[in-house]
């Protein structure tokens, strides 16, 4: 059974960056396009990346996009998400997920990431 | 990228039936077979319920069933189960090639 393990969150000051990464398990990895949502505190899941297989094909939600870099490494099974110019808004459980049915089948179980001053 | 519109609460008895709508546009729900459902309990992480407007992936219980008419999907839960008491989100593929969830809908089992 695939599993899904987000690392990479934490406290970080507005304007700063951070780089969160999810480790896959399984060898069909390669296999699948995967996504990044998040959701904010007390609020609902919010869409905020994808790529497909080889990391050819990305795109990104308006909210994030400039300032938010979507990557894989199909030979170590990761996914990550670089971001930078972090703002108060983009405070979040962000949670790895992969793509399949043309939505999101596995799911990791997040990591939190707060920007705050 | 707006977000579909989901009530934002439901409720219903144990063994009764409840329908969740979703409405969005032709942009996304109308043109696209490629919508899906979500059940996500308080501090877990999302579960995919339905998937490609009506279809169950594996283990899912078939108390739960999908449809969609025009602009807008729907969620049915039959025999409601104190268990089902959760946040549920909907999801659909976009003509601007990403991915839009709904608000969400809280659903309390009395």
């Amino acid at each position: 059974e695939v599993q899904l393990v987000e690392s990479g969150g934490g406290l970080v000051q507005p304007g700063g960056s951070l780089r969160l990464s999810c480790a896959a398990s399984g060898s069909t990895f390669s296999s699948h396009w995967m996504h990044w949502v998040r959701q904010a505190p007390g609020k609902g899941l919010v869409w905020v990346s994808g790529l497909n297989t080889d990391g050819s094909y990305i795109t990104y939600a308006d909210s994030v996009m400039g300032r938010f870099t979507i990557s894989r490494d199909n030979a170590k099974n990761t996914l990550y998400l670089q971001m930078n110019s972090l703002r108060a808004e983009d405070t979040a459980v962000y949670y790895c997920t992969r793509g399949r049915f043309n939505g999101m089948d596995v799911w990791g179980q997040g990591t939190t990431v707060t920007v705050s001053s | 990228q707006s977000a579909l519109t989901q009530p934002a609460s439901v409720s219903g008895s144990p063994g009764q039936s409840i329908t969740i709508s979703c409405t969005g546009t032709s942009s996304d729900v109308r043109n696209y077979n490629y919508v899906s459902w979500y059940q996500q309990h308080p501090g877990k992480a999302p579960k995919l319920i339905i998937f490609e407007v009506s279809n169950r992936p594996s283990g899912v219980s078939d108390r739960f069933s999908g449809s969609k008419s025009g602009n807008t999907a729907s969620l049915t839960i039959s025999g409601l189960q104190a268990e089902d008491e959760a946040d549920y989100y909907c999801n659909s593929y976009t003509s601007s090639n990403t991915w839009v969830f709904g608000g969400g809908t809280t659903l309390t089992v009395l």
